[in-house]
């Protein structure tokens, strides 16, 4: 089993959709969560952190289940912009080392116009 | 401007010729990362560097060398490559352990 799992899409949505992604981790001790998004053939860049009481940012909403191991991002509103890949982040702080982040192979979204 | 460089972008090389993958962040963070992303396999790390001469293993260490003499820079050294590390290259730095990760824009490399 991946240590971070995440539906690898495609997700067709039309302009104005609300579409919502899971990411669910193996470790019970993750610590920290984010969503990245990658552009095709860009680097990934950070979306945002997930917050054990939820988060949002504008259309944007991060949720976070710490007892079933998932979290998830809720996008409303859907722009043709919001097309890219949203990879699923965990890190597990374990005896100072950095080596636990990990990526979920992502999730493609594509908005059609 | 802050921001992670890599050089180059894009490399095509022969099977077991040595070549180095430079990285430099101008953000004088102490944590630098090398990972690879391949197709349904997501990002790996390869190896990772807390401070100066201070580097570790990462997911997927073997075949790849690393060394960090000085804070900015973290290059990724390939001694023989072969056609299955023909892959995408980030490398990335973070001002802390856990903290936003920084990617440089990605080196594209095939061995053949």
């Amino acid at each position: 089993r991946k240590e971070v799992e995440q539906d690898p899409g495609p997700f067709n949505v039309p302009e104005g959709a609300t579409v919502a992604f899971n990411c669910t981790y193996s470790n019970s001790a993750s610590q920290s969560f984010f969503w990245y998004r990658q552009d095709c053939r860009k680097e990934p860049k950070l979306l945002m952190s997930v917050y054990s009481s939820g988060n949002e940012d504008g259309r944007f909403t991060a949720q976070l289940n710490r007892a079933s191991q998932y979290i998830s991002l809720l996008i409303r509103d859907s722009k043709l912009s919001d097309s890219a890949t949203y990879l699923c982040v965990v890190n597990m702080i374990s005896s100072g080392s950095a080596r636990q982040l990990t990526f979920g192979s992502g999730t493609q979204l594509t908005v059609l116009p | 401007e802050a921001q992670v460089t890599q050089n180059p972008r894009y490399l095509i090389t022969v099977t077991g010729k040595k070549l180095t993958v430079t990285c430099s962040q101008n953000m004088n963070h102490e944590y630098m990362s090398w990972y690879r992303q391949d197709p349904g396999l997501g990002l790996r790390q390869i190896y990772y560097s807390m401070n100066v001469e201070v580097t570790d293993k990462g997911d997927v260490p073997e075949g790849y060398k690393v060394s960090r003499k000085e804070k900015r820079n973290f290059p990724l050294i390939l001694e023989s490559p072969s056609p299955n590390q023909t892959s995408l290259y980030f490398c990335a730095s973070s001002l802390s352990l856990g903290g936003t990760q920084y990617f440089g824009p990605g080196t594209r490399l095939l061995v053949l």
